[in-house]
C-alpha cells in the first residue's frame, strides 16, 4: 500500500534556529513530492515541490527540502525559523502510475517560540 | 489571477436540508478537485474533475452530488447529510491533468459545513 509518513505530531522550535519536519514516503517509481503548508481556518498552500534533478529543492517563505532516494525522504527545512512559520504542514506524494490522487501526510503542527 | 474561490464561508444546514457548495477559478486549470478535510487531519479526496469529466469518485455517498458546468465552475450539491458529515470542505485545481501529477494544486479556503 502506498502511504506517506510524518513521525512527529508537533514539532517546537525558538525563533531563529533552523527547523526541520520530516517526511518519508512509501510509494512504488518515481512519485513527485510536496509540501503544503495551511494556516487556521484556511486552505492548504503550496510551498515546493520535487519533480526531478537536484535533490535540494527551494521553495516560498525561505523553505527547502531535501529529496533522499536511498532513505525516500523528503525533509522539509528553513535555516532560521519565524513566529509567523508556525502552522500545519503536510507531505504529499503523488504517483506516476495514478496521478489524479494525492496522497498526503497526517500533517505536522509547527510551532515557533519567541 | 491566481486564486481558487469559495462559497459560502460557513454553512450551517440540518439533516433534511438541500444545499450547494460552490468553487471558482481563472487559472485556466483543467483539473479541480473537492477534498473534506476534520479537524487536524490531512484532506480526504472526494471527487476529481479532469477536463469537466468526472475522473474519480472515491467511493462517497450519493448524499454528495458534484457537477462542472464549464472549466472555471465547479458545485457540490448537499441533500440529506448527517451530522459525520460536518467538517471543511476544500476545493482545489491544478494546471494540466496530462501533466501526470507534476503540478501543484491551488486550494482555495474552504466551506465550514455543519450539520445539525
Amino acid at each position: 500500500a502506498q502511504s506517506v509518513a510524518q513521525p512527529e505530531d508537533q514539532v517546537n522550535v525558538a525563533e531563529g534556529n533552523p527547523l526541520t519536519v520530516k517526511c518519508t514516503y512509501s510509494v512504488s517509481g518515481n512519485p513527485y513530492l510536496f509540501w503544503y503548508v495551511q494556516y487556521p481556518n484556511r486552505g492548504l498552500q503550496f510551498l515546493l515541490k520535487y519533480i526531478t534533478g537536484d535533490n535540494l529543492v527551494k521553495g516560498s517563505y525561505g523553505f527547502e527540502a531535501e529529496f533522499n532516494k536511498s532513505q525516500t525522504s523528503f525533509h522539509l527545512k528553513k535555516p532560521s525559523a519565524l513566529v509567523s512559520d508556525s502552522a500545519l504542514y503536510f507531505c504529499a506524494v503523488v504517483s506516476r502510475s495514478s496521478a489524479s490522487k494525492i496522497i498526503f501526510g497526517s500533517g505536522t503542527r509547527l510551532s515557533i517560540r519567541p | 489571477d491566481t486564486e481558487v474561490t469559495q462559497t459560502p464561508k460557513h454553512l450551517v444546514m440540518g439533516m433534511t436540508n438541500k444545499k450547494s457548495l460552490k468553487c471558482e477559478q481563472h487559472m485556466g486549470h483543467r483539473a479541480m478537485y473537492w477534498y473534506k478535510q476534520k479537524a487536524k487531519k490531512p484532506p480526504e479526496l472526494m471527487f476529481v474533475y479532469s477536463y469537466e469529466k468526472l475522473s474519480i469518485n472515491e467511493s462517497v455517498p450519493s448524499r454528495f452530488s458534484p457537477e462542472c458546468p464549464n472549466s472555471s465552475l465547479l458545485n457540490l450539491h448537499l441533500h440529506a447529510l448527517q451530522p459525520e458529515d460536518s467538517a471543511l470542505y476544500l476545493c482545489a485545481s491544478s494546471q494540466d491533468p496530462a501533466s501526470g501529477g507534476a503540478s501543484e494544486q491551488f486550494f482555495g479556503p474552504g466551506t465550514r459545513l455543519t450539520v445539525l
